[in-house]
């Protein structure tokens, strides 16, 4: 099983929609969250950081961790075409990163 | 904003020679870390790096690959020999601490040819 499992997508989107981003990850051991948005050939940038379970929020962006399920989610809402990159997400078992495939998002005018 | 900034942003090389990446990290961080994205897949992790040593690296990280930190301010990833499937962005990366946000440089693309 994969430490990490995230749909590749990509998914296309209207201007304004909210978009749901998940990821599911193996061992329950693990405590940090990120997800990191990533342009075509730039650098990851990060856009949430989480410990634990529950919600984050920062602007239109709000991060969830559900440690139960093993589940996390990266909630967008009124999406912008300036949006439209690949979202990462990524765990952090203390000393390195471990990135899922990353979902590719189109938002259309 | 602090950053951290990768040079070059593009390199080519012959296969067989050998190259070396540079990266400033953001000033107060203590932890560095280079990662790779070959072209259409995921961002792999290479090495992390702590109080001059290498404090954990992943099967990628072979005998041909080695970092170093020659000052205060620079961290250098070099591979002695290139493969061709070496080709891919590398990326640098800091943090201030363990478990802390993680921050990237915009990447050097390495072909070889």
């Amino acid at each position: 099983q994969k430490e990490v499992e995230q749909d590749p997508g990509p998914l296309s989107v209207p201007e304004g929609a909210i978009v749901s981003l998940n990821c599911t990850y193996s061992n329950s051991a693990f405590q940090y969250f990120m997800w990191y948005r990533q342009y075509s050939r730039k650098g990851p940038e990060l856009l949430m950081y989480t410990y634990s379970s529950g919600n984050k929020e920062d602007g239109r962006f709000t991060a969830q961790v559900d440690k139960s399920s093993k589940y996390i989610s990266l909630f967008i809402r009124d999406s912008q075409p300036s949006d439209s990159a690949t979202y990462l997400c990524a765990i952090r078992p203390i000393d390195k990163l471990i990135f899922g495939t990353g979902t590719r998002l189109q938002v259309f005018p | 904003e602090p950053e951290v900034t990768q040079t070059p942003s593009h390199q080519v090389t012959q296969m067989g020679q050998e190259v070396i990446l540079r990266c400033v990290p953001i000033s107060n961080h203590l932890y560095f870390y280079w990662y790779r994205q070959i072209l259409g897949q995921k961002v792999e992790f290479l090495v992390s790096f702590y109080n001059n040593e290498i404090s954990e690296k992943s099967e990628i990280f072979d005998d041909q690959f080695s970092v170093e930190r020659p000052d205060g301010s620079n961290f250098t990833l070099k591979i002695r020999s290139t493969k061709l499937e070496d080709s891919a962005m590398y990326f640098c990366a800091s943090s201030l601490g363990l478990n802390t946000e993680a921050f990237f440089g915009q990447g050097t693309r390495l072909t070889v040819v």
